[in-house]
């Protein structure tokens, strides 16, 4: 089965930029995998950032965005802020009615 | 305001049989895909089921496949998860999110809270 793989985890400096990505075990992502990304902190639910590779959420600003680096599906976090510390989830779209999430990110921010 | 609100979740012994429920409110039910969700204590994100809007079409995980049956009543609003035989691997929260269609396809949200359930003799 293939796997979803995400950075275990990123640390970034308050005001920098961070890229975090989602690949396949097999093969490439492209926006046929319908790439979405969720942000999680502790205790919460996740709250969508992202969906079909680069549409932001309703309240996402626009630092937040998303797109196809290569072969991988990407979120870039600019000017990151002390409450962007979160996991950070994407989910692909594997047809036949099949999605996969990966095994997120941890962003710490420091 | 749109809502999900999942119940049912509790402590069962390995082998046994729990049925999780999902009360949406907010938005026409009927309409929209529907999935369940589940994340183990500390763990990620794993996508267990989804159906479609009227209930004719299910697919499932790998690791759930054959165990787990998702439905739902339309009248009612409410999504469902069957869960048998039930395995220690499988607990976790179980929360259920409304999928997208057409340009938000591939979107889920919202989320509801969640409900434990926790596999343990």
């Amino acid at each position: 089965q293939t796997v979803v793989t995400q950075e275990p985890s990123c640390s970034v400096s308050p005001g920098g930029t961070v890229t975090l990505t989602c690949g396949l075990s097999s093969g490439s992502v492209s926006t046929s995998y319908y790439p979405s990304w969720y942000q999680q902190t502790p205790g919460q639910v996740p709250r969508t950032l992202i969906y079909s590779t680069n549409t932001r959420s309703s309240g996402v600003p626009d630092r937040i965005s998303g797109s196809i680096l290569g072969n991988k599906a990407a979120l870039t976090i600019t000017g990151a802020q002390a409450d962007d510390e979160s996991d950070y989830y994407c989910v692909l779209y594997m047809g036949n009615g099949i999605w996969v999430f990966g095994g997120g990110t941890k962003l710490t921010v420091l | 305001e749109v809502q999900l609100v999942e119940s049912g979740g509790g402590l069962v012994q390995p082998g046994g049989s729990l049925r999780l429920s999902c009360a949406a409110s907010g938005f026409t039910f009927s309409s929209h895909w529907m999935h369940w969700v589940r994340q183990a204590p500390g763990k990620g994100l794993v996508w267990v089921s989804r159906i479609n809007s009227d209930g004719t079409g299910t697919h499932y995980a790998d690791s759930v496949k054959g165990r787990f049956t998702i439905s739902r009543d339309n009248a009612k609003n409410t999504l469902y998860l069957q869960m048998n035989s039930l395995r220690g691997e499988d607990t976790a929260v179980y929360h259920c999110a409304r999928g997208g269609s057409g340009r938000t396809w591939g979107l889920f949200d919202p989320w509801g809270q969640g409900t434990l359930v926790t596999v343990s003799s």
